[in-house]
């Protein structure tokens, strides 16, 4: 089945640096990568997304990039602010709809 | 329009209880799944369905059951309940298509905290 790796397991930045978080998958078959955002006690919630047909997607202070050739893609986080502390998962998901997460980095953004 | 909405949002067992978590959305939503999650590890996919009458095993299928009776729920069971089901149980919920698309954006649910002791 697919496996995901997720790194770093934790993060910290000064307010106002920038933050990358990367994963890798295994399995070709994947094209859906999300990204989720997971504050303390809340639920995940989706921030960006990209579909294996595209390599890059913006959103205001986030990106992310995907390498389908080596399997790898990635968040960024531009100019990062105390709000943006949490939690934030990455999943590789197949065409039927199944996703595998990775297991988390935990990001904190010191003012 | 509330989404994805769980019951109950805590619990606590004894070891050997039986129970349900009941996961409801009202997106009309194909898919749907049961994830648990521990401390320091991501979500763990533990059955989910791709419609109304089929389920299918995820990762960590062992101690668990499920039912999709109707498209807008999704049942968790524990039939035995141990100790190491202690976890946070998180549903979620997506399409399938748009406008030719697969589209599999997951909204979860706030979350059942269940302790077994």
């Amino acid at each position: 089945g697919e496996n995901v790796e997720q790194h770093p397991s934790t993060l910290s930045v000064q307010e106002g640096d920038s933050a990358v978080i990367k994963c890798t998958y295994s399995d070709s078959a994947s094209n859906y990568f999300p990204w989720y955002k997971q504050e303390l006690g809340k639920r995940p919630q989706l921030i960006i997304d990209i579909r294996s047909n595209v390599g890059e997607k913006k959103d205001q202070r986030i990106a992310v990039t995907l390498n389908k050739t080596a399997k790898h893609f990635s968040l960024h986080i531009t100019e990062t602010q105390p709000e943006d502390s949490a939690v934030y998962f990455c999943a590789a998901t197949l065409p039927w709809g199944k996703s595998t997460f990775g297991d988390g980095t935990t990001l904190t953004v010191k003012p | 329009n509330a989404g994805v909405t769980q019951t109950p949002k805590f619990r606590v067992l004894k070891t050997g209880q039986s129970m349900t978590l009941l996961c409801a959305q009202d997106m009309n939503h194909e898919y749907m799944y049961w994830y648990r999650q521990d401390p320091g590890m991501g979500l763990r996919l533990i059955h989910y369905s791709v419609g109304e009458g089929t389920t299918a095993k995820g990762e960590v299928p062992d101690g668990y059951n499920v039912s999709r009776l109707k498209k807008q729920n999704f049942l968790l069971g524990l039939e035995s309940a141990a100790p190491s089901q202690t976890s946070v149980y998180f549903c979620a919920s997506s399409y399938t298509w748009d406008r030719g698309q697969s589209k599999n954006i997951q909204y979860f649910g706030a979350g059942t905290r269940l302790s077994v002791l």
